[in-house]
């Protein structure tokens, strides 16, 4: 079984240009998050979607941030317009969302975005 | 918004010797969740607490979740170097969208 797969592991970008970052589930996972992690913090929620549905993105910021989850294909985490503060390690993780009870997430390996 | 904090921030101990970090939330949680993490890698899940009082044992780990769905705690008997690490709580609100935040860790040090 294949755990949760994030791409690229590793992407650098000039400030200006966008990044977009791909995770696609487990399985059988209907349910994404994406989290936020700055070198030597915590995980700080973005945003949690279900197929074709954004749940609650009340931790991602307005500007420059989207994310989907489309019906087929993996969840896309995009950042236009990339400032160096956007520089942090990128989590997604999937649930299977049973029975009203998000149950264990699922953590892939992340993505590192280094803006210059 | 829901905060939930750790402490503490950091932990240094002694190989062998015993470790609690201790999770407290802003609002009442459904369930407690917790992760660890170790240096460079991602977060894994350790064990879940759905009852109020709840005690469960995992080996040398020992998680408390508290009465009131508000505060829990992971206490490591005789600590290991592959104990290292940051451990994290985490929980949806009650009668939430299920987000689940998290706590702002503590991080395990080891001293051999």
């Amino acid at each position: 079984n294949a755990g949760v797969m994030q791409n690229p592991r590793h992407l650098v970008r000039r400030r200006g240009q966008e990044a977009r970052l791909r995770c696609s589930p487990m399985k059988g996972h209907s349910h994404v998050y994406w989290y936020r992690q700055l070198p030597e913090e915590g995980l700080k929620f973005m945003v949690y979607l279900q197929k074709e549905n954004i749940i609650d993105e009340s931790g991602m910021p307005k500007e420059r941030f989207s994310a989907e989850f489309p019906k087929e294909g993996p969840s896309i985490l995009r950042i236009q317009q990339v400032v160096r503060g956007d520089s942090a390690a990128y989590f997604c993780a999937s649930s299977p969302y049973l029975a009203g009870n998000t149950g264990e997430l699922f953590f892939g390996e992340g993505s590192r975005l280094t803006v210059l | 918004g829901q905060q939930v904090m750790q402490i503490p921030q950091y932990q240094h101990v002694q190989e062998g010797e015993d470790f609690t970090t201790y999770c407290n939330s802003s609002t009442t949680l459904s369930n407690i969740q917790w992760y660890k993490q170790r240096p460079g890698g991602h977060p894994v899940f350790l064990i879940q607490l759905v009852k109020s009082g709840e005690v469960k044992k995992q080996k040398r780990l020992t998680f408390q979740f508290g009465e009131a769905k508000k505060n829990s705690s992971l206490h490591i008997t005789a600590t290991q170097t592959t104990d290292v690490g940051t451990y994290f709580c985490a929980g949806p609100v009650i009668g939430g969208n299920e987000k689940l935040t998290f706590g702002t860790g503590t991080r395990l040090t080891i001293i051999p």
